[in-house]
């Protein structure tokens, strides 16, 4: 069955980097993109953009921009969201949510996602 | 960006009510929208995709209408496992950005 398992929660001060990983299982990893999300503490979903799993190609959506990193290794049929700089603000759930559809043309809703990351930014 | 509005943003009701949860677009998406639902502490689930077709595994008692600007999620028959909130996810590829509702978390009366 199709699985997403990330990686555990993080507690980081403000000004360091982290990464998240999402490890996919079940299915053929290269055929269908990866999205990250945000949910930010009691609030709703925020998109953050997609990475093609094909060429590796990032997009990234307006708010999350320079300081987020998507990246893959299809060799284990993981991938990572990395945000450096680390800010208060960004203390929230990152969910990876596989994509059906065409993220490409921004056509896509998402089938499985992973259990979440909380990353938590204080000092 | 598309917005998206649901309503209400809280919804009191008892095992067997009938519920309906609406969302709006701000501008036309066709029937490009999906619903989910999610648990405390739990990833979205997805329940119904282009607008009225329902995921595989989801209940029947869920359902899904509406195309241009207007879309409703109802549960026929609420059960205790349907108390949650629920999202809708525009996909319209005339966006940039997917954009999700604010969300509509139905409580036990």
């Amino acid at each position: 069955q199709v699985q997403l398992v990330q990686s555990g929660s993080e507690l980081k001060e403000p000004g360091a980097s982290v990464k998240v990983s999402c490890r996919a299982s079940g299915y053929t990893f290269t055929s269908y993109s990866m999205s990250w999300v945000r949910q930010a503490p009691g609030q709703g979903l925020e998109w953050m953009g997609w990475i093609n799993t094909n060429s590796g190609s990032p997009t990234y959506v307006q708010g999350f921009t320079g300081r987020f990193v998507f990246s893959l290794d299809t060799s284990v049929s993981t991938a990572y969201l990395q945000i450096s700089s680390l800010k208060a603000e960004d203390t929230a759930l990152y969910y990876c949510a596989r994509g059906r559809g065409f993220c490409s043309s921004s056509n896509c809703y998402f089938d499985y996602w992973g259990q979440g990351t909380l990353v938590t930014v204080s000092s | 960006d598309i917005q998206m509005t649901q309503s209400p943003s809280t919804l009191s009701a008892s095992v067997g009510d009938r519920v309906t949860i609406t969302c709006r677009a701000s501008q036309s998406i066709s029937s490009w929208l999906a619903w989910y639902q999610q648990k405390p502490g739990k990833a979205p689930k997805l329940l119904i995709y282009k607008a009225s077709s329902l995921e595989s595994g989801v209940p029947s008692r869920f359902s899904g209408s509406g195309s241009g600007t207007e879309f409703t999620l109802t549960i026929s028959s609420l059960q205790p496992d349907d108390f949650a909130t629920y999202y809708c996810q525009q996909y319209n590829s005339h966006s940039p950005k997917l954009t999700f509702g604010g969300g509509t978390k139905v409580e036990i009366k």
